[in-house]
């Protein structure tokens, strides 16, 4: 069975310092990953998907999430806080084998300080 | 190119109502998956639908739940005799194919479902 685990239910940093997310993910096979932002009563925007074809994925707003097998882990990154980021970010896990259902982390809720 | 839709955003019922609950896919998709987030529990897979079938439904309660997908109009989410612990936000989602990672699923805003 696949899953994910998010390591932070909550991060705070200040505006302009580094974000780093963190994901981990249990796959028999090569998985599918994705990572959204879901900002307060909206629903859930993508930010990137790793598609196997570079383990460094770019993604929007400045995020960008590295896949390390080695390590099973999918942890999301951006240089410098911005205030708007402040929202919930949820790694996700397709799952392929099943008609791509999408198993879900329990999100990690990211606050930016002035 | 419009979204994901969903209504109503809001909706409020009494215990033993019925809940109906709407998605339009974006154009072009004929995938549609339902997932429900409960407070303190995440989000969750309920059912995932092509045109006129049924393909996943394992995230459903057994009783008081249905969906559906017909050729024409809107997927509909049904809860039957809803119940206090109905309240939540469910989600639709749609795609172009299935489970392909490049052609991820997109995001209706939500219908969230309130139960006195």
């Amino acid at each position: 069975a696949q899953s994910v685990t998010q390591l932070d239910s909550h991060v705070s940093v200040s505006e302009g310092t580094p974000v780093l997310l963190r994901c981990n993910y249990s796959s028999s096979y090569s998985p599918s990953l994705f990572w959204y932002v879901q900002h307060p009563n909206k629903g859930l925007q993508l930010l990137l998907k790793y598609t196997s074809a570079a383990t460094l994925v770019k993604g929007i707003n400045g995020f960008e999430a590295e896949f390390k097998k080695s390590e099973t882990s999918f942890h999301l990154t951006k240089p410098s806080a911005h205030m708007s980021d402040a929202a919930e970010y949820f790694c996700v896990v397709s799952d392929t084998n099943q008609g791509g259902k999408l198993i879900f982390g329990q999100g990690t809720e990211l606050s930016v300080k002035p | 190119n419009a979204g994901v839709m969903q209504n109503p955003r809001h909706l409020v019922r009494r215990r033993g109502q019925e809940a109906r609950l709407r998605c339009s896919p974006m154009k072009g998709h004929s995938h549609v998956y339902w997932y429900r987030q409960l407070p303190e529990e995440g989000l969750k897979f309920m059912v995932y639908l092509q045109k006129e079938n049924i393909i996943d439904e394992s995230g459903m309660p057994k009783e008081r739940f249905s969906a559906e997908f017909p050729k024409e109009g809107p997927s509909i989410l049904r809860i039957q005799q809803v119940v206090r612990g109905d309240s939540a936000a469910y989600f639709c989602a749609s795609s172009p194919s299935q489970g392909r990672p490049n052609q991820p699923q997109h995001f209706g805003d939500g219908t969230r479902l309130s139960i006195l």
